[in-house]
């Protein structure tokens, strides 16, 4: 089993949907949660972290995070075309320690 | 303020060669990493450094590959002897605190003919 397990999608959604984006992990050890977002060609852009359970929201974005099922979600409210991008979760163990991330959801936000 | 930057931002070299990628991190970040990340591939760590050491090089492919920060600032990444395999983007990121993230740059797209 992988640490980190993401739906590759792609998931495709009519502009203004709400969307959610999910990723499991198997390690406990994990205590800090990111969400990254990553343009063709470009470098991954740090949407969100945090690292207790529960919700997060910074304007249209939402984590959250339910450690006792080893769970996390992003939710995107009134989703626009240029919210079309791959995005993945990425998790820490602590300290400096690197990240795990998972393969990426890819997002299609249509017209 | 400046983010990570990397160069070169595209890199084709011949199978053999040895090629330097290098980062420019975020100033006053103290942490810095490298991943590679393939088609079809997800985010592959390659090595960390804390200032100027390196406590986690454990992603390292091969001992082709090697890296080295000067001045807690720029950090160079090192190809030796070139694959057809090592073609990929290498991704610099650099970070301020634990679990705020860490700042990616742009990457460097390696292509090894």
């Amino acid at each position: 089993q992988k640490e980190v397990e993401q739906d590759p999608g792609p998931l495709s959604v009519p502009e203004g949907a709400i969307v959610s984006l999910n990723c499991t992990y198997s390690n406990s050890a994990f205590q800090y949660f990111m969400w990254y977002r990553q343009y063709s060609r470009k470098g991954p852009e740090l949407l969100m972290y945090t690292y207790s359970s529960g919700n997060k929201e910074d304007g249209r974005f939402t984590a959250q995070v339910d450690k006792s099922s080893k769970y996390i979600s992003l939710f995107i409210r009134d989703s626009q075309p240029s919210d079309s991008a791959t995005y993945l979760c990425a998790l820490a163990k602590g300290g400096y320690s690197t990240l795990t991330f998972g393969k990426g959801t890819m997002l299609l936000v249509s017209p | 303020g400046a983010g990570v930057s990397q160069s070169p931002s595209n890199k084709v070299t011949e199978k053999g060669k040895d090629v330097e990628l290098r980062c420019d991190p975020i100033s006053g970040h103290t942490a810095l990493y490298w991943y590679r990340q393939s088609l079809g591939q997800g985010l592959e760590f390659l090595i960390y450094f804390q200032g100027n050491s390196a406590p986690d090089k454990s992603g390292l492919p091969s001992d082709r590959f090697s890296a080295e920060r000067t001045g807690g600032s720029v950090s160079t990444l090192t190809i030796q002897r070139t694959q057809q395999e090592d073609s990929a983007v290498y991704l610099c990121a650099s970070g301020p605190n634990p679990g705020q993230g860490q700042y990616f740059g742009p990457g460097t797209r390696l292509t090894v003919t």
